[in-house]
């Protein structure tokens, strides 16, 4: 069974930062993986799709990259602002959809 | 496209009852998803459809909890009984077909707040 691991759990930092969040999986089996932000109550919010045969994805201050072969992905967040604090998780579609535990994201004004 | 949408936003019901989520998905997706959130267990996927047929319910926990999708455009989630276990966050997600030959990016809706006393 597929396995993904978001580490850290928590993360808090000033604002203007740069950040990385890191998502582990155990098979490299898969058709794609996605990130998502998470609000407190709220739903979850597609951020970014990255197909298997990509290596890196961009929207904005956003950037995804995929390594297949080793199993990781990470999440750079550009000049962190207080309105990106939330849940940021991770799914991995091999032959089911997957999904990490996330990072709970503080950024501080 | 309003995307996805789920009622009721909240549900509060007494153990023993039975208890009914409902899902509309963006109009073409092919893939239905229905998940559950919890604070112990995460983010859980409890069955999916493609073109209306189920294809994996191996995450339903038990036979208390069933899933249909009489036509495109709309899904149930149905636990009977409810039981206070049941607690949680209900999410239905919908999803075109991929090129790659699987689902693709996947919408959620806002969810149903489950509460079972």
């Amino acid at each position: 069974k597929q396995e993904v691991t978001q580490i850290p759990a928590a993360l808090s930092v000033p604002e203007g930062e740069n950040l990385v969040l890191n998502c582990s999986f155990t098979d490299s089996a898969i058709y794609n993986l996605q990130w998502f932000r998470q609000d407190p109550g709220k739903g979850l919010t597609s951020l970014l799709l990255i197909q298997s045969s990509q290596r890196e994805q961009t929207s904005g201050r956003l950037n995804a990259s995929l390594d297949k072969s080793s199993g990781r992905s990470t999440l750079y967040i550009a000049a962190s602002q207080p309105g990106d604090s939330a849940t940021y998780l991770c799914a991995v579609n091999g032959n089911q959809f997957y999904f990490g535990t996330g990072t709970s994201l503080t950024v501080i004004p | 496209d309003a995307g996805v949408i789920q009622s009721p936003r909240h549900e509060v019901t007494e153990m023993g009852q039975e208890v009914t989520l409902r899902c509309k998905p963006i109009s073409g997706h092919d893939y239905l998803f229905w998940y559950r959130q919890t604070m112990m267990r995460g983010l859980e996927l409890l069955i999916y459809f493609n073109n209306n047929v189920p294809i994996d319910d191996s995450g339903m926990p038990e036979d208390r909890f069933s899933a249909k999708m009489p036509n495109a455009s709309f899904s149930t989630l149905k636990i009977q009984p409810s039981e206070p276990r049941d607690s949680a966050v209900y999410f239905c997600a919908s999803s075109p077909f991929g090129s790659g030959g699987s689902y693709n990016e996947q919408f959620f809706g806002p969810g149903t707040r489950l509460t079972v006393l």
